[in-house]
């Protein structure tokens, strides 16, 4: 199957610092999601970017699919961006379940 | 927006219980899953479906069972609860059809087994 790796594992910033995280994965894929997931467990969607570029406010995201990784900035953290960051990756048609890498504690300190 | 529930944020059952974990979305998707997340391991996909009626066992189906008898609820089944089975459980669910498979998650059940 497919394997995902997200580096770095851990991260402790300054708030209002900048920060990438990284996905490689080891196949071709049709989809690739970014998640946060609160305190509470919950997991919520960043983005859907199986290839190009997008951005959401002081986050973007970047994959490309040709080489088989995809990067998470996130601009001027807050407190609140503090959690977990997955990246889970897809098959595509008539493979669609995820595979989900081992995430990036993500810290900021006030 | 997509929605995603669970029956229970928080559950405590005792070893040999059956239990239910029911899960609807409200976005007519065809797709839904079940997995459970631990720490060090990550989230591990337990069953998916993608259809009424259709299962198909994931990476760690043991002791679980599913049912889709309609398309908005996907119902996770342990048969006999035991203490390895304490974990936290997410639903999630994706269209087939529309081109784009993104998942949409739930807010997650975390189960205790006493």
């Amino acid at each position: 199957g497919i394997q995902v790796e997200q580096s770095p594992p851990d991260l402790i910033l300054q708030e209002g610092a900048n920060s990438t995280l990284r996905c490689n994965f080891s196949d071709s894929v049709n989809n690739l999601q970014w998640f946060h997931q609160n305190p509470w467990g919950q997991l919520i969607n960043l983005f859907y970017i199986p290839s190009g570029t997008k951005q959401n406010g002081r986050l973007s995201a970047t994959t490309v699919a040709t080489e088989r990784y995809s990067l998470l900035y996130i601009s001027s953290s807050q407190t609140t961006d503090s959690g977990v960051y997955f990246c889970a990756v897809g098959g595509g048609f008539g493979n669609e379940k995820l595979t989900f890498g081992t995430g990036t504690r993500l810290t900021i300190i006030p | 927006d997509v929605k995603v529930t669970q029956s229970s944020r928080y559950l405590v059952k005792r070893t040999g219980e059956k239990v239910f974990l029911e899960c609807v979305q409200d976005m007519d998707h065809e797709n839904m899953f079940w997995y459970r997340q631990d720490p060090g391991l990550g989230l591990r996909l337990i069953y998916f479906s993608y259809d009424v009626k259709m299962k198909e066992k994931g990476d760690i189906p043991e002791g679980y069972s599913v049912s889709r008898e309609k398309k908005e609820r996907f119902s996770l089944i342990l048969e006999s609860a035991s203490t390895n089975q304490t974990s936290m459980y997410l639903c999630a669910s994706s269209s087939r059809t529309r081109g784009v498979h993104e998942q949409f998650f739930g807010p997650g059940t975390r189960l205790t087994v006493l």
